[in-house]
């Protein structure tokens, strides 16, 4: 089936720095792209709609300029958590919606963000 | 607003064991259901859906059906086997078929 790539699987990092996440479909060309955080023992929360060419639409309560989302080709869709601090320490997952196709979503394998 | 209920885990069960999963909904108007599957390391696989309902899903020997009286979409398999050792999330969507409410997961550990 199709397949979608996150990196890194996980990453660990200082509070004030900021790190990017990258999601690829390496199958498939993607219209859109979703982002979403979980916390342990909770569900997936979506964050934000990422669609080609334009800006991302953000989920009531996710602040846009925390949480950079770019979405520069049909393949690619990148998450910066900018200036990050110790509460945005969660799994982020991606999931992709292919060019054509309705209903079908495939997801990347998350990314584990620790921030110190 | 949207929202899904799954029963809490972790489950463990022996191998050949009858397996459910509970997963109860609230939605505004006739919501898709879905069960998503995550084995260790790999990112959510759609296991089966049901669109309106009384339909059933299957795949895998795993089953569910869309009650809309009891507002449920329970996840059920015959016979589990340690292959099955995942994460199970039960998901709606309404309106967008790509935008979905996911429920708290369920980790399944199958022992033989």
């Amino acid at each position: 089936g199709a397949v979608v790539s996150q990196h890194p699987s996980w990453v660990i990092c200082k509070s004030g720095t900021s790190v990017k996440i990258e999601c690829r479909s390496l199958d498939f060309q993607a219209t859109t792209m979703f982002w979403y955080r979980q916390f342990p023992k909770q569900s997936l929360m979506l964050m934000a709609t990422s669609n080609e060419g334009s800006k991302a639409t953000y989920e009531q309560g996710v602040e846009k300029d925390k949480f950079l989302i770019n979405h520069a080709s049909l393949t690619l869709s990148t998450l910066t958590v900018t200036s990050a601090h110790p509460e945005d320490s969660s799994f982020y997952i991606c999931s992709a919606h292919p060019r054509g196709i309705t209903g079908e979503l495939f997801f990347g394998e998350g990314s584990r963000l620790t921030v110190l | 607003g949207n929202s899904v209920t799954q029963m809490e885990g972790p489950v463990t069960l022996s191998e050949e064991a009858f397996l459910t999963i509970n997963c109860t909904y609230t939605a505004t108007g006739y919501p898709s259901l879905f069960w998503y599957v995550q084995y260790p390391g790999e990112g959510l696989q759609l296991l089966l859906k049901a669109t309106k309902a009384d339909d059933k899903g299957s795949n895998k020997g795993f089953e569910a059906t869309y009650r809309k009286e009891t507002t449920s979409f329970h996840l059920e398999k015959g016979s589990v086997q340690v292959s099955d050792s995942a994460v199970y999330f039960c998901a709606l969507s309404t309106g967008t078929a790509s935008k979905l409410t996911f429920g708290t997961g369920t980790r399944l550990q199958v022992t033989l």
